[in-house]
């Protein structure tokens, strides 16, 4: 059974940094292509970034520049880097899943990133 | 970028109706690169269909998807309880954008 387990969220000031973790079980997150997904409360999702398993990376435009997508292969964990922070980041943080970089088949349960002073 | 518009915002139906909900394309999306993805409140989503009318693994035949292009269909037959959700559409055709989404709630 393929499981993933977010952590890493919280409230932090605008301009601020957070790492979030995403442990994979079930699943080789080096041999898969692995993304973040968002959403802000009460709204819709947004897409800010994947790794592929050969190591290619893409952002959104929104935290190009900004956020920075890693993996552990030891730790069979995924990463997101969160810089220069801003309230509009304010979001539930989902990693997925994402065959070939297409649809997201496997989703964790969220943490959520509060941005305010 | 390839903006989704999903109609209605919502749809007010009874267990064991039928429901169609609706995802417009501001161009053209690619080889039918079309999910949909079901959410409950305070759930991550769950996907439904990928490939505009593939049926994702566990999926209940209920739901189906069709349509090409610019235009696409999610319909489930006939409502069980635990339907009413939002549902979003996704494309992936050109980077990846979902659709505002549409809640199904119970009338």
């Amino acid at each position: 059974e393929v499981q993933l387990v977010e952590s890493g969220g919280g409230l932090v000031q605008p301009g601020g940094s957070l790492r979030l973790s995403c442990a994979a079980s079930g699943l080789t997150v080096s041999s898969n292509y692995m993304s973040w997904v968002r959403q802000a409360p009460g709204k819709g999702l947004e897409w800010v970034s994947v790794i592929y398993s050969g190591g290619t990376i893409y952002y959104a435009d929104s935290v190009k520049g900004r956020f920075t997508i890693s993996r552990d292969n030891s730790k069979n964990t995924l990463y997101l880097q969160m810089n220069s922070l801003r309230p509009e980041d304010t979001a539930v943080y989902y990693c997925a899943r994402s065959p070939f970089d297409q649809y997201f088949d496997y989703w964790g349960q969220g943490t959520l990133v509060s941005v305010s002073s | 970028e390839t903006v989704l518009t999903q109609s209605p915002g919502t749809l007010s139906l009874s267990p064991g109706e039928r429901a169609t909900l609706s995802c417009r394309a501001s161009q053209s999306v690619a080889i039918n690169y079309l999910a949909w993805y079901q959410q409950k409140p305070g759930q991550a989503p769950r996907l439904l269909i990928y490939g505009a009318s593939s049926r994702a693994t566990g999926i209940p035949d209920r739901f189906s998807g069709s349509g090409s292009g610019t235009d696409f269909t999610l319909t489930i037959s006939r409502l069980e309880p635990e339907d009413f959700a939002v549902y979003y559409c996704q494309q992936y055709g050109n980077s990846h954008t979902f659709g505002q989404g549409t809640k199904l709630e119970i009338k």
